[in-house]
């Protein structure tokens, strides 16, 4: 069993729908959880970044961590075009020095106009 | 701010040749890194440095050698490319404290034939 479980998708949704993205772990140590947005033949960027349980939001964006359930989501409301990419959810053991992130294999997203 | 630089932005090798991606940053952050990004199987370590003058292996290190003589500059050493060392390749950074991001270059795309 791989450490992070995220479906590859392709998810394709209406301009304006409401995506929900997600990533399962088998590992409680990790306490550090991140999302990252990729654009076709380009860098990934850091979108959100979370610590422990609960939500955290940002403008369009919500990141949820569930640690009982070993479960993160990303919610984008009001689903842009602009936010066609593929997003790749990313984990940590401990905040001091990332070498150890974990990232999933990544969800492809195209929000049709 | 520059961020993060790779050259070259992509290459067409025989195998067999030997190949350095270069890797720059400007944010004066301690620890770099190399990932290997490949269709159905996401970012995967090669090698990373927590500071000038240590290296580490990641998941998947063979056929692979870096070297970091300053905080600046990571260099990725192909010795003799092999056709399954193409991929598209990431630099990143991060500080190495506290609550730690890996910002990501561009990406060079190989192509060993």
């Amino acid at each position: 069993q791989k450490e992070v479980e995220q479906d590859p998708g392709p998810l394709s949704v209406p301009e304006g729908a409401i995506v929900s993205l997600n990533c399962t772990y088998s590992n409680s140590a990790f306490q550090y959880f991140m999302w990252y947005r990729q654009y076709s033949r380009k860098g990934p960027e850091l979108l959100m970044y979370t610590y422990s349980s609960g939500n955290k939001e940002d403008g369009r964006f919500t990141a949820q961590v569930d640690k009982s359930s070993k479960y993160i989501s990303l919610f984008i409301r009001d689903s842009q075009p602009s936010d066609s990419a593929t997003y790749l959810c990313a984990m940590d053991y401990s905040g001091a020095g990332s070498y150890q992130l974990t990232f999933g294999k990544g969800t492809k997203l195209s929000v049709i106009p | 701010i520059a961020g993060i630089t790779q050259a070259p932005t992509s290459q067409i090798l025989a195998a067999g040749r030997r190949m350095t991606l270069r890797c720059t940053q400007d944010m004066r952050h301690n620890a770099m890194y190399w990932y290997r990004q490949d269709l159905g199987l996401g970012l995967r370590l090669i090698h990373y440095s927590n500071t000038a003058g240590t290296t580490g292996k990641g998941e998947v290190p063979d056929g692979y050698s870096v070297s970091r003589a300053n905080t600046d500059d990571f260099p990725l050493t192909l010795a003799s490319a092999v056709p399954s060392q193409t991929s598209v390749y990431f630099c990143a950074s991060s500080s190495g404290y506290g609550t730690d991001t890996q910002y990501f270059g561009p990406g060079t795309r190989l192509t060993v034939l």
